[in-house]
């Protein structure tokens, strides 16, 4: 069955560090993987997708997130965290052929210390 | 450009009553989702859409409706609504699906 887990539900990291946040997925056939963030009663923004090609996609805000096959990790990250960062971050994996389905991890809260 | 409109942005129902959730999109995306969110659970696919007059199930269907009569619309109907489906909803639109889709507000759903 295809599904996403995103293996920390919470993380605390101080401004200015760096961040990883971790993604595995189950799917049956070439994957098209994103990552969203969620702040406080906001809906969800597309920070970054991955569809084929470079390994390694940038993103908005200065994310960036590496897909490793053998791994089946698509692991955000970025060097240095901003107050700002601080929401939810979900991974999704999406189908190849057109359908449309989008399936969710269970988000993962990022909390910034000053 | 307004992007997914989702109305109301809250409501409080008794259980047994019936509504329907508004979404609206003027991007012209073919592709539309709804989605239910709930505290560690994650984002869950209720109905989508490839176009007008196709709808498919998600992964939690039970006691909810759909129906895509145009492009821009997709409103999703609570027919009895319960409990257990206290959430926040939210709806997406894509113009293929596979590029990312674009989220509205969302609307917290209060059953008592």
């Amino acid at each position: 069955a295809q599904s996403v887990t995103q293996p920390d539900i919470h993380i605390t990291v101080s401004e200015g560090a760096s961040l990883e946040l971790r993604c595995n997925y189950s799917y049956g056939a070439t994957p098209y993987l994103f990552w969203y963030v969620q702040s406080p009663g906001q809906g969800l923004q597309l920070l970054l997708k991955y569809f084929s090609g470079d390994t390694l996609v940038q993103g908005i805000k200065g994310f960036e997130a590496e897909f490793k096959r053998s791994q089946s990790s698509f692991n955000l990250r970025k060097p240095s965290v901003h107050w700002s960062d601080a929401a939810e971050y979900f991974c999704a994996v999406g189908p190849a052929s057109n359908t449309g389905k989008l399936i969710f991890g269970q988000g993962t809260t990022l909390q910034v210390k000053p | 450009n307004a992007g997914v409109t989702q109305t109301p942005k809250f409501q409080v129902l008794k259980t047994g009553q019936s509504m329907t959730l508004q979404c609206a999109q003027d991007m012209n995306h073919e592709y539309m989702s709804w989605y239910r969110q709930d505290p560690g659970m994650g984002l869950r696919l209720i109905h989508y859409s490839v176009g007008a007059g196709i709808t498919d199930q998600g992964e939690v269907p039970n006691g909810y409706n759909v129906s895509r009569s145009t492009t821009e619309d997709f409103p999703l109907r609570l027919l009895s609504a319960a409990p257990s489906q206290t959430s926040v909803y939210f709806c997406a639109s894509s113009s293929t699906g596979i590029y990312g889709y674009t989220f509205g507000s969302g609307t917290r759903l209060t059953v008592v």
